[in-house]
């Protein structure tokens, strides 16, 4: 099965830790991003790469940190500078040519203890 | 700052009726145009794209766009009580090699029998 995967589906992260949020797509998209979602929001844009080993920052990158090393992985690092990290997390990957649908993973939960 | 503007609703239909979603846009070089649906707690899935000035029709979803008016529609025919959900207008400008999409807050749908 094609697809995006993201885990853990909920995630709990103690005051001054850091979390990693997995995603990984089989779908051979060159582009990936991950979004934060607020209750009675949209999604905002943290970061985003569109090819390996380079990824540029979003509307609200600070506190967060991303790697590519792989075409198929886009981790997330909520980092203990993000000071309000409760939201749901989606990643999503694209073909990368113009015209093409973004296609979201589950998503993650994240929680603060 | 390019934004995309919903109604946030509630918008509440009778089954069977017609809904209506709009959205408008800000930025006047944007070239793609897409309707995701977010079930709650869910992620979003893409519902229609449409990318030329008119209608386009897949099965009970048309979606309208007219760039002139920067306007952008969804009509759902023979509304059901499973199409409750919150319907995300999302549009991008890929100028520049940037494939990024911006999001509007949604619209939350109440389909009831």
């Amino acid at each position: 099965d094609g697809g995006i995967t993201q885990s853990p589906k909920y995630l709990f992260r103690k005051e001054g830790q850091n979390v990693t949020l997995s995603c990984e797509q089989n779908l051979n998209h060159d582009a990936m991003y991950w979004y934060r979602q607020d209750p009675g929001q949209g999604l905002r844009l943290i970061y985003y790469s569109q090819i390996v080993n380079d990824f540029q920052k979003g509307d609200i990158a600070e506190g967060y940190s991303v790697s590519r090393e792989k075409k198929e992985s886009f981790p997330l690092t909520v980092t203990s500078a993000q000071k309000n990290p409760t939201a749901f997390y989606l990643c999503a990957s694209q073909a990368g040519t113009t015209q093409e649908t973004q296609y979201f993973g589950p998503g993650t939960r994240l929680l603060v203890l | 700052q390019k934004e995309v503007e919903q109604n946030s609703g509630p918008l509440s239909v009778p089954e069977g009726a017609i809904a209506s979603l709009n959205c408008t846009y800000s930025d006047r070089g944007s070239q793609s145009f897409f309707w995701y649906r977010q079930y709650s707690g869910k992620s979003p899935e893409l519902i229609m794209s449409i990318y030329s000035n008119g209608d386009k029709e897949d099965g009970r979803f048309t979606a309208q766009l007219n760039k002139a008016s920067q306007y952008v529609s969804l009509l759902i025919r023979d509304s059901q009580p499973s199409d409750s959900a919150t319907y995300l207008c999302a549009v991008q400008n890929y100028q520049g090699g940037s494939e990024k999409l911006v999001f509007g807050k949604g619209t939350k749908l109440t389909v009831n029998p």
